[in-house]
């Protein structure tokens, strides 16, 4: 079974501070994926990776940046926290290719900034 | 036009009963077509994939794609509650994944 992990799946910060979301994923899987989801507007693209120390912008990807050093791990850094970015976090990994060509996701991190 | 469009619902169903989940995209070159369920406060988890039209049962589901209508949808036999959950719809074509809003599911004992 595919597994993605994350770090928290709770998170507090206060508005102005670093934030630091980390995904793990164990199938060696070539592309990786940051979301947010927010109620009324779905999963929205914030990142992606389509290999180690690849990345494209998504959808929204202003006020946040994204580090890939290694194939499994691919990390979400909101350089100063601000209250419209409390949501819930969402990682995917995904192998192209494959008879199930999908996106696996983690657990989510929900996030509140204050 | 988004390129998937789901009803939010919510919906709410009573035990037993057949539920029926639809999408509806715009692009007639969209290859492959899942179905995730998200139980609150966890990330999706795929639940159907299908690549053709027609349908595809697995257990009480069956996803049914009609590409001439652009049309998906997740038919659920005998609701449990346990199938509370909301139901995205996504479609993948190339590389570019296209997921629909959610449909919010209520079954009732």
């Amino acid at each position: 079974d595919v597994k993605v992990t994350q770090s928290s799946r709770y998170l507090v910060k206060r508005t102005g501070e670093k934030v630091f979301l980390e995904c793990v994923q164990d199938m060696d899987h070539e592309n990786m994926f940051w979301y947010r989801q927010d109620p009324g507007l779905g999963l929205r693209l914030i990142y992606f990776s389509y290999d180690v120390k690849m990345k494209e912008k998504g959808d929204i990807p202003e006020g946040y940046s994204v580090s890939r050093e290694k194939k499994e791990r691919f990390s979400l850094i909101l350089e100063s926290a601000s209250t419209n970015q409390t949501s819930m976090y969402l990682c995917a990994s995904r192998s192209p290719g494959q008879i199930t060509d999908t996106q696996y996701f983690g657990p989510g991190t929900r996030l509140t900034v204050l | 036009q988004k390129e998937v469009e789901q009803d939010p619902g919510p919906l709410s169903v009573p035990e037993g009963a057949i539920v029926s989940l639809n999408c509806t995209y715009s692009n007639s070159a969209f290859q492959y077509f899942m179905w995730y369920r998200q139980y609150s406060r966890k990330g999706p988890e795929l639940l159907m994939y299908t690549y053709s039209s027609g349908n595809k049962e697995d257990g009480r589901f069956t996803a049914q794609v009609d590409k001439s209508s652009k049309y998906i949808s997740l038919f659920i036999r005998d609701s449990q509650p346990s199938d509370s959950a909301t139901y995205l719809c996504a479609i993948l074509t190339g590389n570019q994944f296209y997921f629909g809003t959610g449909t919010s599911l209520t079954v009732i004992p």
